[in-house]
């Protein structure tokens, strides 16, 4: 079956950049989502289709997907930011007629 | 305001069964697909299963097909997560989720609304 693989976690200072991953085979032809879940909240959605940012969600938030790698990029990181964010894709390859959603892991986000 | 309240959740024995509910506000609930996610103590989100508009279709994950059913009542605007032979490692938080595109799952699945979860225990 597919699999989603995140590392556990990343470190950044606030006002730098932080780049999340998301690896799995051919990863660039699947269409990725991205969650934040703060902790104690629900996830809420920050992107989706590998690169579109739903309506409230800070241009400071950015997708992309190629080749093996989909990759979450947040911009002037701040304290708020400091999050687990998890990647989705949707998984027909096992069984056609029972598809799957899956998702990574999850990485754990630190503003140091 | 788009809303979604999850009820049900409770401490279970091993074996045995609980039904969880969702009401859905602020949108056309027979429109949209709806989803259960669970997430485990101190674990990552797992998606358990899935349920298209017209509940005609529905899929389960691997680890609880055979053992849970979800149903929906459009005319009440609610979903439901039938959970039977119900083992300590279905204990987790369940959110009730929306798909974010109307009549439609797929590739583009992703989940715009989520609820607050409820709590399912299952513990002898």
């Amino acid at each position: 079956s597919y699999v989603l693989t995140q590392p556990p976690s990343v470190s950044v200072p606030p006002g730098n950049t932080a780049r999340l991953t998301c690896g799995g085979d051919n990863i660039e032809d699947k269409t990725v989502h991205w969650y934040q879940q703060r902790p104690g909240q629900a996830p809420v959605l920050v992107i989706y289709s590998d690169t579109d940012r739903p309506s409230g969600i800070p241009e400071r938030f950015s997708g992309s997907n190629s080749g093996n790698t989909a990759t979450l990029t947040i911009s002037r990181v701040e304290a708020g930011d400091e999050a687990d964010y998890y990647c989705q894709v949707w998984d027909p390859t096992t069984d056609p007629r029972d598809p799957h959603v899956l998702f990574g892991g999850g990485t754990k986000l630190t503003v140091l | 305001e788009v809303r979604l309240v999850e009820s049900g959740g409770a401490v279970i024995q091993p074996g045995g069964s609980l039904r969880l509910s969702c009401e859905g506000s602020g949108f056309t609930f027979g429109d949209y697909t709806m989803h259960w996610v669970r997430q485990a103590p101190g674990k990552g989100l797992e998606w358990v299963s899935l349920i298209n508009w017209d509940a005609v279709k529905t899929y389960y994950a691997d680890s609880v097909k055979g053992r849970f059913t979800t149903s929906r009542d459009n005319n009440k605007n609610s979903l439901f997560l039938q959970m039977n032979s119900l083992r300590t490692e279905d204990t987790a938080l369940y959110y009730c989720v929306k798909d974010r595109r109307e009549l439609y799952y797929g590739s583009g699945s992703s989940f715009n609304v989520w609820g607050q979860g409820t709590l399912v225990t299952v513990s002898s």
